[in-house]
């Protein structure tokens, strides 16, 4: 099983909005609403920010939202902040002999 | 509030076996609709997840490590493992453990992070 494929950097300017793609194949992404987004800062573990494409945990800001279209799936940050710089990571159940499969990793940037 | 804290060596020689611990405080492992799982992160790249156990004892792993990877749960100190053999430099990784919610399949808690360096 292949890792998804992220861009490996975003960037924007604060306030606007921008959008990271993550994208699979039949045997995740394409097959299930079951996609997670994972913010992630240097040194630290992972924060879940989204799960089933596009559920905000508890106390994530609502400027983080998802969605899915056949096998790519969607990170948007809209206004955006200094605080969203950080590395983003996608993760998609996945049939077969794997559960679980990441994306590259994206390195988001505050101009 | 669940809380997850990885032990173990943090250098192991090459060849040799790495081993992990992760204890879970404000939540047990018994938990049914939860699987305890592994994931890694070498310098500087990406998270790779290695492997799940449920308290049941079903296991699955990430096939790209093949048949190195055991992991097990002891139930009496509601901690759970994790062996890697043969290890190589490439096995050097900051190893995460984390709950993963097998409602909607997303890693919900996770530990801070133990940084294994495989070196001789």
């Amino acid at each position: 099983q292949s890792a998804l494929t992220q861009p490996a950097s975003v960037s924007g300017s604060p306030g606007q909005s921008i959008t990271i793609s993550c994208t699979g194949t039949s045997s995740d992404v394409g097959s299930y609403n079951l996609v997670s987004w994972y913010q992630q800062f240097p040194g630290k573990a992972p924060k879940l920010i989204l799960s089933e494409v596009s559920t905000r945990p508890s106390g994530v800001s609502s400027r983080f939202s998802g969605s899915k279209s056949g096998n790519t799936a969607s990170l948007t940050i809209t206004g955006l902040q200094a605080e969203d710089e950080a590395d983003y990571y996608c993760c998609s159940y996945a049939s077969g002999n794997t559960r679980y499969v990441f994306g590259t990793g994206t390195k988001v940037t505050v101009l | 509030q669940v809380q997850l804290q990885e032990s173990g060596p943090g250098l192991v020689k090459p060849s040799e076996t790495l081993s992990l611990t992760c204890n879970v405080a404000g939540g047990s492992v018994r938990s049914g609709s939860h699987y305890w799982s592994w994931i890694r992160q070498p310098p500087g790249k990406g998270l790779e997840w290695i492997g799940y156990i449920h308290h049941s004892g079903n296991t699955k792993n990430n096939p790209s490590l093949k048949s190195r990877v055991t992991i097990s749960v002891d139930t009496s100190k509601n901690h759970f493992s994790l062996k890697l053999t043969s290890v190589t430099a490439a096995d050097t990784a900051v190893y995460y453990c984390a709950r993963a919610d097998d409602s909607n399949e997303s890693i919900d808690y996770w530990g801070q992070g133990t940084l294994v360096t495989v070196s001789s």
